[in-house]
């Protein structure tokens, strides 16, 4: 996956409660993306970032926040999770152009 | 929004056959780019292509694009069981190659 992880893999938390997930990359790409797959729309872009303290909001950054404090972590937190936001959470990382894909958390709000 | 709307939403052929999707998108782009996702995985970046190229090939996949129509084509030849998946277009028209997908093609490839 392109030095590329993501902790945890899994997650279940209860409504309220906050989130943050971790990206952790090998490769010193200076591009971070956070995406949610949900059936039925695909890919949407959360949030991103174009450096260290540089980030700025995608499609759907509502209920979501991000940090880069360095450039290979990119951290994802929902500061109070609500069910909407259960779904399965991609990180990714690019150069300009193609992007390189982690494998996922899969988080559950009950 | 998506900007990016893949036909068809699932395609089931024989090993061996050649398979084809096709994206359709909205606003100018800068770059359109194919993504390959098997079940309960990450994607994976099949293939990119340049708002100025035509046609692309890699290895068994062959990708077109019509700017004036704005419109794509992933044709993958000589298909084989592994290639198995969902199928996504993305596409950047912006700065900092923000990517908006389709909802993807599943292909199931029968052996």
């Amino acid at each position: 996956d392109a030095g590329i992880t993501q902790s945890p893999r899994h997650k279940v938390t209860e409504t309220g409660t906050p989130v943050t997930l971790r990206c952790h990359q090998t490769e010193n790409h200076r591009y971070m993306y956070w995406y949610r797959q949900d059936p039925g729309h695909g890919l949407r872009l959360i949030h991103y970032s174009y450096g260290v303290k540089d980030t700025d909001k995608g499609e759907v950054s509502d209920g979501y926040s991000v940090s880069r404090s360095k450039t290979e972590d990119f951290l994802l937190t929902l500061e109070s999770a609500t069910s909407s936001q259960t779904s399965v959470y991609f990180c990714a990382i690019g150069e300009g152009g193609e992007q390189y894909f982690g494998p996922g958390t899969r988080l559950t709000v009950t | 929004s998506q900007q990016g709307e893949e036909d068809p939403q699932a395609l089931s052929i024989q090993e061996g056959e050649n398979a084809t999707m096709n994206c359709s998108y909205k606003t100018s782009i800068n770059n359109l780019q194919w993504y390959r996702q098997n079940s309960g995985r990450g994607l994976v970046h099949l293939i990119l292509i340049r708002s100025n190229e035509r046609e692309k090939h890699s290895g068994r996949l062959r990708v077109t694009l019509d700017t004036s129509k704005k419109s794509s084509s992933l044709l993958i030849t000589a298909s084989r069981a592994a290639d198995t998946a969902s199928y996504f277009c993305a596409t950047d028209s912006g700065s900092n190659y923000k990517l908006t997908f389709g909802k993807g093609t599943l292909l199931t490839v029968n052996p």
